[in-house]
């Protein structure tokens, strides 16, 4: 499975936007881009996935680098309920069920 | 509404003891998958169903981890002579089809073995 590279940790403050980032140069043609986040002592949360094009859901928007070797998730306007691990995951789309999670970005949001 | 619910949401057992975690799909999906997560880190594929046909069990760490989905619905997740690295947190995901599809977790099962 292709891998994903996103940074340990990130700080926002409360209100403002957040850019999540993550690299996955070695993304094939059949590979969706899933977004997913774990509040504490919860499981995992679907949050948006998309392939090409740029996505918008009433959670976050997902922007896509036109080579698609990397992409950014953008909350808008961050809670304190949005402190949470994020996970950037390669899902292809003929063979992929299984997620890989790998380690995420740990968010944490400041009042 | 009604998500994917786990039960015990906490379990302590002695090493060497058998443990069952329960896993309730949300209803009509096809898909049901179990994850481990161990402290820190993120969850790690053990097992995939569609409907009652275990389709990849290719995660799971030993042959004393067991899981079956006998009427397509409810899911068991059995671990046989506990041993202490058996320690994490058991998530349990239902989709209704393989491809693509959402997964919704359930809260797990924070299972500790002393």
């Amino acid at each position: 499975d292709a891998k994903t590279t996103q940074p340990n940790s990130m700080e926002s403050n409360e209100e403002e936007p957040v850019h999540l980032p993550c690299n996955h140069s070695t993304i094939s043609g059949t590979d969706y881009i899933h977004w997913y986040r774990q509040l504490p002592s919860q499981g995992p949360e679907y949050v948006i996935h998309g392939l090409t094009s740029n996505v918008n859901n009433r959670m976050a928007s997902l922007a896509i680098a036109e080579d698609r070797k990397s992409s950014t998730l953008i909350l808008h306007r961050a809670t304190l309920r949005d402190a949470a691990v994020y996970y950037c995951i390669l899902r292809d789309f003929n063979s992929g069920y299984a997620l890989n999670f790998g380690k995420g970005t740990s968010l944490l949001v400041t009042p | 509404g009604a998500g994917v619910s786990q039960s015990p949401r906490y379990k302590v057992a002695k090493r060497g003891q058998d443990v069952a975690l329960r896993c309730d799909p949300i209803s009509g999906h096809v898909s049901l998958f179990w994850y481990q997560q161990a402290l820190g880190q993120g969850p790690e594929f053990l097992t995939y169903f569609q409907n009652e046909a275990q389709l990849d069990k290719s995660g799971l760490p030993s042959d004393r981890f067991f899981a079956e989905r006998p009427e397509g619905s409810v899911s068991t997740l059995k671990i046989q002579r506990t041993q202490q690295e058996d320690s994490a947190v058991y998530l349990c995901a239902s989709s209704r089809t393989e491809s693509n599809q959402p997964q919704h977790f359930g809260d797990g099962t924070r299972l500790s073995i002393l």
